[in-house]
């Protein structure tokens, strides 16, 4: 079955340390996205990338990094500059490369990142 | 203003009741609308999109006001598989680049 599956589910990492987050999909989608999902708040968009080998900063990208080298893969990396990194993570990805009115997004179960 | 506007709730219900959430926009220019269903702990998944003459999936009814710059979401029959948070998503295009802007959710509970 197509999907998107993200990696570690459960992560605990040490303040000053950088983690990497892994999304995969073969859903041959060209767009791929991490938001955030704090507590009491929207999702927010970390960054997008619509293409291979292109990305975008989203409204929160301050802290963190991502590459898009392979179509399949979208990995996200947290680092120590993140000041809040504690969150639910989520990739995602859709079938069109702009927000269209299409645009559906299909999501990963999610990383929940905890920073001790 | 907030770009999209939820009542977090909960709204609790029993079984059988039928039930709305509303979500505001603030954005006049946005062209799409839709309604993920998220599960605690889990992933939203798309419940359905908001077409502008209104639309229905079973039990469930979408509508748009685009006067009032709302959208709204009916349950009708409630199942206690329907206790999640309903998140309102907003496609708002112009300027720059388009962007979604998700609410922080409604959250219902449907008791026996």
């Amino acid at each position: 079955d197509g999907g998107i599956t993200q990696s570690p589910k459960y992560l605990f990492r040490k303040e000053g340390q950088n983690v990497t987050l892994s999304c995969e999909q073969n859903l041959n989608h060209d767009a791929m996205y991490w938001y955030r999902q704090d507590p009491g708040q929207g999702l927010r968009l970390i960054y997008y990338s619509q293409i291979v080998n292109d990305f975008q900063k989203g409204d929160i990208a301050e802290g963190y990094s991502v590459s898009r080298e392979k179509k399949e893969s979208f990995p996200l990396t947290v680092t120590s500059a993140q000041k809040n990194p504690t969150a639910f993570y989520l990739c995602a990805s859709s079938i069109e490369r702009a927000f269209s009115g299409a645009n559906v997004l299909t999501f990963g179960a999610g990383s929940r990142l905890t920073v001790l | 203003r907030k770009e999209v506007e939820q009542d977090p709730g909960p709204f609790n219900v029993p079984e059988g009741a039928t039930v709305a959430f509303n979500c505001t926009y603030s954005n006049s220019a946005s062209q799409s609308f839709f309604w993920y269903r998220q599960d605690c702990r889990k992933e939203p998944k798309l419940l359905m999109s908001v077409y502008s003459s209104g639309n229905e999936d079973g039990r469930f009814t979408a509508q748009l006001n685009r006067a009032s710059q709302y959208i709204s979401l009916l349950i009708r029959d409630s199942k206690l598989s329907d206790s999640a948070t309903y998140l309102c998503v907003v496609n708002s295009e112009g300027g720059t680049a388009s962007k979604l802007t998700f609410g922080t959710g409604t959250r219902l509970q449907v008791t026996l």
